[in-house]
């Protein structure tokens, strides 16, 4: 069990810039989730994936926010023009989809560290 | 639409005593409960979760959660911590009838102090 990896771990951009996050969920896993943590929060939802389909992205924070899961494998996020208001952890989860659903557990992968100048 | 309060933002304990990490959850329908912890510079971890069945559940490092319908509250306990328990802690809830995504709280900091 390899866990949920992500890439790269530390992103420092100037403003203005765009920028690619990758996640690489458990290999069973085929849910993939999107989150964002800011300093002394706890992390907020942005997206979901159900294989490659995009199942809920209305929490996305603004049409700057994309994200990609093509073959239903790997997931990528990318932010166009970067604001400084979008440094934060952007973390990444995957769970195996049993139980319905409603309950399966996610486990997250170490995150990346995006600093906007 | 649902959420969770978190107490207490900072609790520091010293070594060996008991500590209680509070959490307190808002939702119309059931839930499914989950507490987990971030080290450093790390990414989070799973400590327990409550899906269904016995109140109580337990983790394999000595913290245990119990669910209370009534109080909607999901409280997090150990009665003795280590040093190594120094970390920030999250409650988490989902809903059955939402999506699939977590509410988290906005954590509590364990300082365990020698």
């Amino acid at each position: 069990d390899t866990g949920v990896s992500q890439d790269p771990r530390h992103k420092i951009t100037k403003r203005g810039q765009n920028v690619t996050f990758r996640c690489d969920p458990i290999s069973e896993h085929n849910r993939l989730y999107w989150y964002r943590q800011t300093l002394g929060q706890g992390p907020e939802f942005l997206t979901y994936f159900q294989n490659e389909a995009q199942l809920e992205k209305s929490r996305l924070l603004s049409d700057r926010f994309s994200a990609e899961r093509p073959k239903g494998s790997f997931s990528t996020l990318e932010i166009q023009r970067t604001e400084q208001g979008d440094s934060a952890m952007y973390l990444c989860a995957s769970s195996l989809g049993t139980s319905g659903g409603k309950g399966d557990t996610q486990y997250f992968g170490p995150g990346t560290r995006l600093t906007v100048l | 639409a649902q959420s969770v309060t978190q107490l207490d933002s900072q609790v520091p304990v010293f070594e060996e005593a008991p500590v209680e990490l509070r959490c307190n959850y808002s939702s119309s329908v059931s839930v499914y409960l989950f507490w987990y912890v971030q080290y450093p510079n790390q990414g989070l971890q799973l400590l327990l979760k409550y899906l269904s069945g016995s109140t109580l559940v337990e983790s394999i490092n000595g913290f245990e959660a119990e669910f209370n319908k009534s109080q909607t509250s999901f409280h997090l306990r150990k009665p003795s911590v280590h040093i190594s328990d120094t970390a920030e802690y999250f409650c988490a809830v989902i809903s059955s009838g939402s999506a699939r995504q977590l509410t988290f709280g906005s954590g509590t900091q364990l300082t365990v102090l020698p």
